[in-house]
């Protein structure tokens, strides 16, 4: 069936540090790609998404790059900051249902 | 876009109680879904509920634990029965064809 992996955590910057979380899935037919990202004590909360091979979603400066050659589907930033820390989920929708990664969590260090 | 909401926003039950939950969408949807976050964890599919049929349960969900109702395209509810410290969980409704896809959650604490 449908999965998604990505690099356990927790994952500890410093600010101003670059950010990679790994992201790769399995799915059959042409799912859609998302990080969500949730911050301590509240919900989910859409960052980016893709929906086609070579797109690249982006938001605060956060990118991912959606690679069907590699099932990918990294998450980047090149400067972090405090305020990023939280646990970041990789998630593919396809045939109408989410399938999400076990999470990321960032701590970011002043 | 459109908006999901849910209440209520949290809770705290004593075992043995229920909750309903509700979810509102102010545009019609086909198809609703019902997630679970439990403490630490990552988000699962409870079921898929669609207006005028029987809800779809995933595998370990099922009717007498989880049942839900659909009773027009903008409106849903998860009622989590008989409940235990293990349901403790965040649960959300998610929309297809909403750009945020979930709702804010419902954070539940089972004493």
């Amino acid at each position: 069936g449908d999965s998604v992996t990505q690099m356990e955590g927790p994952v500890t910057l410093s600010e101003e540090a670059f950010l990679t979380i790994n992201c790769t899935y399995t799915a059959t037919g042409y799912p859609s790609l998302f990080w969500y990202v949730q911050y301590p004590g509240e919900g989910l909360q859409l960052l980016l998404k893709a929906t086609k091979a070579d797109d690249k979603g982006s938001n605060k400066g956060f990118e991912a790059t959606y690679r069907k050659e590699t099932t990918s589907f990294h998450l980047e930033k090149g400067s972090v900051q405090v305020s990023d820390s939280a646990v970041y989920f990789c998630a593919i929708y396809n045939f109408n249902k989410f399938y999400f990664g076990s999470g990321t969590k960032l701590n970011v260090k002043p | 876009s459109a908006v999901i909401s849910q209440k209520p926003s949290r809770d705290i039950c004593q075992r043995g109680t229920s909750l309903t939950i509700q979810c509102q969408v102010d545009s019609q949807v086909t198809m609703m879904f019902w997630y679970r976050q439990q403490p630490g964890q990552s988000l699962t599919l409870i079921a898929t509920a669609n207006q005028g049929s029987e809800a779809t349960y995933e595998s370990g969900f099922v009717i007498d634990k989880f049942p839900i109702s659909r009773p027009n395209l903008t409106f849903s509810t998860l009622t989590v029965s008989n409940m235990s410290p293990e349901d403790s969980s965040i649960y959300l409704c998610s929309v297809e064809g909403v750009e945020q896809f979930f709702g804010p959650g419902t954070r539940l604490t089972v004493l």
